[in-house]
């Protein structure tokens, strides 16, 4: 258990279809981010909330839309995605950008 | 983009064995994280590498990073089946994430 929690942890969705994924931390850290891993690429990094402000935003389509309503909480929204977009997304937050800890990711796949 | 590197990319080997990862880079970092990543959960930090030529130890592994902060290695001693996962590195504070080494230990 490190501290973070996502919902849900398996996800099917259809390309029309729009759907949220959640992220939560108890650790009072200020930083949350979004990262995809996909088979055999590298981690990527999405999305970064520093006090609830987005300091970056890694090129990322916007059919992915962030929100993050206070340090605690982090939301991705998803639509009209592409089967390409199948993968597992990772939150993680950290204090002060150092030590990462990440959720257990929500597994996606886009029919 | 500052691309890490790491080899090899898969390794599978038998219990009490030695083995070394590899995390190579173009680019110098201030710091270099590892982390082990286990089926169906998310990445765990291993331990963060700040000065050129340092080593650091954790149990079994020891972790160095490079002389020009360009790379690092991790090795593993007397391998057990609990350190099968998919070892990953990043740098600039964790920005970017190598591709990552997916490790087996058989029993």
């Amino acid at each position: 258990e490190t501290g973070v929690t996502q919902t849900p942890r398996h996800l099917v969705m259809g390309m029309t279809n729009k759907k949220s994924l959640k992220c939560e931390q108890h650790l009072g850290h200020n930083a949350m981010y979004w990262y995809k891993q996909s088979a055999k690429k590298p981690l990527e990094l999405m999305f970064v909330y520093n006090f609830k402000e987005q300091t970056e935003n890694n090129s990322v389509p916007s059919r992915f839309s962030p929100e993050c309503p206070n340090s605690s909480h982090l939301f991705l929204h998803l639509h009209t995605l592409q089967p390409e977009d199948s993968a597992l997304y990772l939150c993680a937050s950290s204090l002060h950008n150092e030590k990462l800890f990440f959720g257990s990711g929500t597994q996606l796949s886009v029919l | 983009t500052q691309l890490l590197e790491q080899s090899p990319q898969f390794l599978s080997i038998q219990e009490g064995e030695n083995l070394t990862v590899y995390c190579n880079s173009s680019s110098v970092f201030s710091s270099l994280q590892w982390y082990r990543q286990e089926p169906g959960e998310g990445p765990v930090l291993l331990v963060t590498v700040v000065t050129g030529g340092e080593v650091k130890k954790l149990k079994r592994l020891t972790f160095q990073f490079g002389d020009a902060r360009k790379d690092s290695s991790l090795h593993i001693t007397a391998a057990q089946p609990g350190d099968t996962g998919l070892y990953l590195c990043a740098g600039a504070n964790n920005l970017f994430f190598g591709t990552g080494t997916r490790l087996t230990v058989i029993p």
